[in-house]
């Protein structure tokens, strides 16, 4: 079955660390997207990339790195420059701009700093 | 810029009722709306769409309504089940831009 895998499900960082967030998708789709969800607010973008080796800052992009090596991987790193980086993750695909039906979305990454 | 709110952040209904959950968007260019729901620890999943150049669009217990006049959006459910409890978002577009999310209503089911 074609999809999007996020990996891992839960992950905790410790102030001052740099942890990367998986994303892995299986549907030849060549966007892909990193969201932030945050109790009570929509999605807000991190980054998005259109093509391998290019991507493009969203609207919270500080504090966040990506790298697009491969078409199926976008992965995410949450820097120690990110401040308040406890929320859930979410990374999207698509064939590019908005095809019907929208994003596919992974089942997400719930990362908690202690 | 873009800006999308749905009108109340929860919405609770009795088991076999019809739901209605709305949402404001704000660019009257705007062309393409996608209702998603996303349950506990998940990710969205879609659920229906709708262009511009309809008002009413029509799944399976969905009905997606578009009013461009007032630029609202809204999603009816038909005799919602206890599965239906989750947090419903609508997400917009305008021309060749990303999809712009609005903050979700969480509805609950009351059996």
């Amino acid at each position: 079955d074609g999809g999007i895998t996020q990996s891992p499900k839960y992950l905790f960082r410790k102030e001052g660390q740099n942890v990367t967030l998986s994303c892995e998708q299986n549907l030849n789709h060549d966007a892909m997207y990193w969201y932030r969800q945050d109790p009570g607010q929509g999605l807000r973008l991190i980054y998005y990339s259109q093509i391998v080796n290019d991507f493009q800052k969203g609207d919270i992009a500080e504090g966040y790195s990506v790298s697009r090596e491969k078409k199926e991987s976008f992965p995410l790193t949450v820097t120690s420059a990110q401040k308040n980086p406890t929320a859930f993750y979410l990374c999207a695909s698509s064939i590019p701009g908005v095809p019907s039906g929208g994003y596919t979305f992974g089942s997400g990454t719930r990362l908690t700093v202690v | 810029g873009e800006s999308v709110g749905l009108h109340l952040p929860t919405l609770s209904v009795q088991e076999g009722d019809n739901s209605i959950i709305n949402c404001a968007y704000s660019n009257s260019a705007s062309d393409y709306f996608i209702w998603y729901k996303q349950e506990s620890g998940k990710g969205p999943q879609f659920i229906i769409d709708i262009r511009s150049n309809m008002d009413k669009r029509q799944g399976q217990r969905v009905t997606v309504l578009l009013n461009k006049t007032v630029k609202h959006l809204s999603l009816q459910i038909a005799a919602t089940q206890p599965g239906d409890s989750a947090v419903y978002f609508c997400a917009v577009q305008t021309g060749a831009n990303n999809l712009f999310f609005g903050t979700g209503t969480r509805l609950t089911v009351i059996p």
